[in-house]
C-alpha cells in the first residue's frame, strides 16, 4: 500500500490529453515539491516534472504539473504512442524522514 | 554525460547479506545526494534510501531500516548498498539514482538496475 495514491490506469486517444492524479497528506505533497517521472519497464526512469511544475531541459511542454494542498496532477497533451508508459508521482514525507512514491499508474495510448 | 552503472545483483538465499556498487560519471559526484529504488517484479517503485552529498546523513525506508546500509566513497565516485538479513519480499530490480542537489528527493538520473533474487 503506497503513500501516495494514484490511479492504477488511464487511457485516451492519440492526440488527446490525459491528466494523472497523485493523493497524498499533510506530511507529503502537502508541505514538499512533487516530482513525476516516466518509466518504461527494462529502462531507466526519467523525470519529468520536478517542484510541482518544472520541466527539466529536454522535457517538451506537453507534460505540465500541479499541486493543489494535499493532491498533485500531472497532465500530457497531444499524446503520442511513445507516451505509453508508467508514470509516478513522488515527494519526500517529513513524518517518515523517507522518500515516498505512487503506486504507480500505466498510460495506454488507445 | 551522467553515467550510473549499478553491480553486484544476483540469486541469495534469505537470511544471507549482498552488496550492491554503482559506478558513477560525468558529474561530481561528491556534490549530489544519491539514491537506492528498488522495483519488486509487477510491482511500482519503492523508495530504499538516501544518503546526502557529504554522507552526512542517511535516510531509509522502513521495510529495510537496520537491515540495509547506504554509503559512499567520494573519491572512487562509488555508492553502495550493504544488504543483510535479505527476505523474499527484497527480491527487486534496484536502481542506483542521482538527486538533483544535495538531497531534496528529486531524483534526476537513474541507473539501469541490478535484478536481486531472494531465495532459496
Amino acid at each position: 500500500q503506497s503513500v501516495l495514491t494514484q490511479p492504477p490506469s488511464v487511457s485516451a486517444a492519440p492526440g488527446q490529453k490525459v491528466t494523472i492524479s497523485c493523493s497524498g497528506g499533510s506530511s507529503n505533497i502537502g508541505n514538499n515539491y512533487v516530482s513525476w517521472y516516466q518509466h518504461l519497464p527494462g529502462t531507466a526512469p526519467k523525470l519529468l516534472i520536478y517542484d510541482n511544475n518544472k520541466r527539466p531541459s529536454g522535457i517538451p511542454d506537453r507534460f505540465s504539473g500541479s499541486k493543489s494542498g494535499t493532491s498533485a496532477t500531472l497532465g500530457i497533451t497531444g499524446l503520442q504512442t511513445g507516451d505509453e508508459a508508467d508514470y509516478y508521482c513522488g515527494t519526500r514525507d517529513s513524518s517518515l524522514s523517507a522518500g515516498v512514491f505512487g503506486g504507480g499508474t500505466k498510460l495506454t495510448v488507445l | 554525460q551522467v553515467r550510473l552503472v549499478e553491480s553486484g545483483g544476483g540469486v541469495v538465499q534469505p537470511g544471507r547479506s549482498l552488496r550492491l556498487s554503482c559506478a558513477t560519471s560525468g558529474f561530481t559526484f561528491s556534490s549530489y545526494g544519491m539514491h537506492w529504488v528498488r522495483q519488486a517484479p509487477g510491482k511500482g517503485l519503492e523508495w530504499v534510501a538516501l544518503i546526502l552529498y557529504d554522507g552526512s546523513n542517511k535516510f531509509y525506508a522502513d521495510s529495510v531500516k537496520g537491515r540495509f546500509t547506504i554509503s559512499r566513497d567520494n573519491s572512487k565516485n562509488i555508492l553502495y548498498l550493504q544488504m543483510n538479513s535479505l527476505r523474499p519480499e527484497d527480491t527487486a530490480v534496484y536502481h542506483c539514482a542521482k538527486d538533483q542537489t544535495y538531497g531534496d528527493y528529486v531524483i534526476d538520473f537513474w541507473g539501469q538496475g541490478t535484478l536481486v533474487i531472494v531465495s532459496s
